[in-house]
């Protein structure tokens, strides 16, 4: 069975970095595009950022942009979000999801849950 | 960036009758493949998305056939024909065409 499986939430104060995991099982991080995508709680969703595997370039939403770092480990079959310089508003539940095909983010995460507050 | 204007935002309907779900793109969804990358999820309380429909009007696995997406060039509907308790939650529209990836506001459909 395809999995993905996310870590490395929690409680983090204003400025700090944290970074999150999301190990893959029952496939490899070969083809396509790996994301993130967050969720406030109670709102919608909005799309982090993404990394294409074959290539590894990166793409960030305008609101992460120069603070979050995608990064994929094909050894580990994982993928990491570093988060930096975090705010307040950066709390939300964070998914990582996966393209089996083009353009289709069928595969999610259960989502793990970024708080950031003093 | 692509926006997706979703409406209605709140979509109370009774058990057994039908519902739809409207998702208007800012600009041209059709990729340089010729595919137009526009999803449908369904997220209920507590839970990750779970995706319907793809690429416009195909339905992903164990979907029932009540669901069913169309276009109509920038606009795309989703609809049920009868709707069923298990239906409830939120909706999202996105479109997988264009990076970033975007989404709709989110609909949230509840029992009348």
């Amino acid at each position: 069975e395809m999995q993905l499986v996310g870590s490395g939430g929690g409680l983090v104060q204003p400025g700090r970095s944290l970074r999150l995991s999301c190990a893959a099982s029952g496939f490899t991080l070969q083809d396509y595009a790996l994301h993130w995508v967050r969720q406030v709680p109670g709102k919608g969703l909005e799309w982090v950022g993404g990394i294409f595997c074959d290539s590894g370039t990166t793409g960030y939403a305008d609101s992460v942009k120069g603070r979050f770092i995608i990064s994929r480990d094909s050894a580990k079959n994982s993928l990491f979000l570093q988060m930096n310089s975090l705010r307040t508003e950066d709390t939300a539940l964070y998914f990582c999801g996966k393209d089996l095909t083009p353009g289709g983010l069928e595969l999610w995460g259960q989502g793990t849950l970024v708080t950031v507050s003093s | 960036d692509v926006v997706l204007t979703q409406s209605p935002l709140s979509l109370p309907v009774s058990l057994g009758q039908p519902a739809s779900i409207s998702c208007r793109s800012s600009q041209s969804l059709v990729h340089s493949d010729g595919n137009t990358y526009l999803n449908w999820f369904h997220q209920r309380p507590g839970q990750s998305p779970r995706r319907l429909i793809y690429k416009v009007s195909n339905r992903d696995s164990g979907v029932p056939d009540r669901f069913s997406g169309s276009a109509s060039g920038t606009d795309f509907t989703l609809k049920i024909t009868r709707v069923e308790a298990e239906d409830v939650g939120l909706y999202y529209c996105m479109q997988g065409t264009h990076w970033p990836y975007t989404f709709g506001q989110g609909t949230n459909l509840e029992i009348k």
